[in-house]
């Protein structure tokens, strides 16, 4: 079955290290997201692309950084943890074909900055 | 820009009570509506959508209706279930076109808790 996953599930970093969040899905969707999740804020969209080599920014890009060089893959790069950057990280994709399309969410991962 | 706004939670209900979770929502031109549900530990699946307005989107028993006159897009279910305990999140996606397209807006989410 066509599957959307996130690695690692949690991670504890230090401030200022690099940290890079891995999302794969096996569904050949063009449309990929990154969401961060914080309580009282819903989910948060990050980065997005709608196709290889094409990345955009979403409404809290600051500190983030992503790449598409397949249609499988988005990784998500943390340049310089900062403690604000702890948060539950979504990744999610969609196949762009119509204008209401379902998203599919990943599992999570739950990075923690000391 | 979009905005999409949920009752506050946390809501706790009995088995068999019936729920409603309230969504409102600002937004240009005619967008699409969502709800997904997150159950402990995993990532935001689609519970049901709508497309325009009017349109009834349904599933596992829940429902919710498209009221573009009141900017709405309220979720219900007849009698809950604890298994239905979840967090709830009411959502928007710009059919404007543009930097808007395929993007989702999300509520801030609805933690259910449902008793035996």
């Amino acid at each position: 079955d066509a599957e959307i996953t996130q690695s690692p599930r949690h991670k504890i970093t230090e401030t200022g290290r690099q940290v890079t969040l891995a999302c794969h899905q096996t569904w050949n969707h063009n449309n990929m997201f990154w969401y961060r999740q914080d309580l009282g804020h819903g989910l948060r969209l990050i980065h997005y692309s709608y196709g290889v080599q094409d990345t955009n920014k979403g409404e809290v890009s600051d500190g983030y950084s992503v790449s598409r060089s397949n249609t499988e893959d988005l990784p998500l790069t943390l340049e310089s943890a900062a403690s604000s950057q702890t948060s539950v990280y979504f990744c999610a994709s969609s196949d762009g074909s119509l204008a209401a399309d379902t998203q599919y969410f990943g599992p999570g991962t739950r990075l923690t900055v000391l | 820009g979009n905005s999409v706004t949920q009752m506050e939670g946390p809501v706790t209900l009995s088995e068999e009570a019936f729920l409603t979770i309230n969504c409102t929502y600002t937004a240009t031109g005619y967008p699409s509506l969502f709800w997904y549900v997150q159950y402990p530990g995993e990532g935001l699946q689609l519970l049901l959508k709508a497309t325009k307005a009017d349109d009834k989107g349904s599933n596992k028993g829940f429902e919710a209706t498209y009221r573009k006159e009141t900017t709405s897009f309220h979720l219900e279910k007849g009698s809950v279930q604890v298994s239905d305990s979840a967090v709830y999140f009411c959502a928007l996606m710009s059919n404007a076109g543009g930097t808007s397209y395929g993007k989702l807006t999300f509520g801030q989410g609805t933690i259910l808790t449902v008793h035996p």
